[in-house]
């Protein structure tokens, strides 16, 4: 079985600091990592994917993620929060076709 | 490509009316799933196709659900009758199978109130 849990509920972070956002996973198997985020009243839209290449994975505005197996961990980062950053951002653990979602964590970015 | 596209995008209804959402997967794409996302519940997954049969439908609530895929690009999620705790966003999404790791791309959703 596999079950990811994000750490934090909710992150606030001035614009133009860095944003971390913490990823913990559980998986009987290599797993395949996601991070997705949704703006509001959006869809769901994938922001990197971890498939057992890289362990860190660069993904989409400037968002980045680091595979660490000791650890069990895929947090997300970007080294500068914008305003159009804030959304809610998912974390998922897929194996085959079914996909475990953390609860999610809401960004919120000051100006 | 117009990626995933659901309609309607939003749809307020009655308690005891049928509700129709429909959605039409990226070309291409083998598999077909559908969600429902509640503050309570997060995201789950209700149903899922592959190559336009019904694999997985455990997720569906109950026999009020109903799901067709009667062609590669085009599914329905039919409620009949609906109940106001069905009140929620239902996504569709669609990948391609054949490979570890491909993602899952997600339509907008349709923001279901019923009354």
């Amino acid at each position: 079985a596999q079950s990811v849990t994000q750490l934090d509920s909710h992150v606030s972070v001035s614009e133009g600091t860095p944003v971390l956002l913490r990823c913990n996973y559980s998986s009987s198997y290599s797993p395949s990592l996601f991070w997705y985020v949704q703006h509001p009243n959006k869809g769901l839209q994938l922001l990197l994917k971890y498939t057992s290449a890289a362990t860190l994975v660069k993904g989409i505005n400037g968002f980045e993620a680091e595979f660490k197996k000791s650890e069990t961990s895929f947090h997300l980062t970007k080294p500068s929060a914008h305003m159009s950053d804030a959304a809610e951002y998912f974390c998922v653990v897929s194996f085959d076709y079914k996909l475990s979602f953390g609860a999610g964590t809401t960004v919120t970015v000051r100006a | 490509d117009a990626g995933v596209i659901q309609s309607p995008r939003h749809e307020v209804t009655e308690m005891g009316q049928e509700v129709t959402l429909r959605c039409k997967p990226i070309s291409g794409h083998n598999s077909l799933f559908w969600y429902r996302q509640t503050m309570m519940r997060g995201l789950e997954l209700l149903i899922y196709f592959n190559n336009n049969v019904p694999i997985d439908d455990s997720g569906m609530p109950e026999d009020r659900f109903s799901a067709k895929m009667p062609n590669a690009s085009f599914s329905t999620l039919k409620i009949q009758p609906s109940e106001p705790r069905d009140s929620a966003v239902y996504f569709c999404a669609s990948r391609n199978t054949g490979g570890w790791g491909n993602e899952q791309f997600f339509g907008p959703g349709t923001r279901l109130t019923v009354l």
